[in-house]
């Protein structure tokens, strides 16, 4: 069970912003929510991460609801090589439990 | 800065042959270290962790095991491969116990035929 839910795909054109979307309608007020990346045939790669607060790093900002049932990961300008499948994840202790994630496309 | 180092990169084996992949982790200590599974077409899937030496958890039944002898190595065995086996092996550390950052190695894609 992975707690969230994902569009299995997505489609972005080069330049634009990406936004990917997740629910975590069960999530609690300590869980936080990850975000990793896996491009073809790579181990996946973190991302961002946050509890209740919006978050903003180098690669991506991370926008939660304030009743923290989802959130939204945006790329802000995304690329070709932007195309992987992004995960959505909330912890649950010592393990990262992936779910199917989305597939994005980036469109030239 | 902290690495993690997984070999073979692809391997290709019998069913029937035993398996050994190694994982190993520089520059940081005690860690908590993964196994995860892929299959083709499909999501990872973890296998197993270990919070310290010789101390691991298996999340699912299956042909495959796992060791710890050191801190920072980690070992996926199997005794027999079957075909079902087959798939993108990856493994990641994390330092810190509670809802830190998993890093991840590169992979070992493995055919069994």
């Amino acid at each position: 069970d992975a707690k969230t839910t994902q569009p299995p795909s997505m489609d972005c054109a080069e330049g634009r912003a990406a936004n990917l979307p997740c629910n975590h309608s069960t999530i609690s007020g300590n869980e936080y929510v990850y975000w990793y990346r896996q491009i073809h045939s790579q181990g996946p790669q973190y991302i961002i991460h946050g509890l209740k607060n919006n978050e903003t790093n180098e690669m991506a900002s991370l926008i939660i609801t304030e009743d923290k049932k989802s959130s939204t990961l945006i790329l802000p300008h995304a690329t070709l090589r932007d195309t992987a499948v992004y995960y959505c994840i909330v912890r649950v202790d010592d393990k990262i439990i992936f779910g199917k994630g989305t597939r994005l496309h980036i469109l030239p | 800065s902290q690495t993690i180092h997984q070999w073979p990169a692809t391997l290709v084996q019998p069913v029937g042959s035993p398996l050994s992949l190694e994982c190993t982790v520089e520059g940081t200590s005690n860690p908590n270290l993964y196994w995860y599974r892929q299959a083709a077409g499909r999501g990872l899937q973890l296998l197993f962790y270990s919070v310290g030496i010789g101390q691991i958890s298996s999340e699912v039944p299956q042909n495959l095991s796992a060791s710890r002898p050191q801190d920072r190595q980690f070992i996926l065995s199997s005794k027999k491969l079957l075909l079902s086996d087959s798939g993108f092996y990856l493994c990641a550390w994390q330092q810190g116990k509670l809802r830190n950052i998993q890093y991840f190695g590169a992979g070992t894609r493995l055919s069994v035929l």
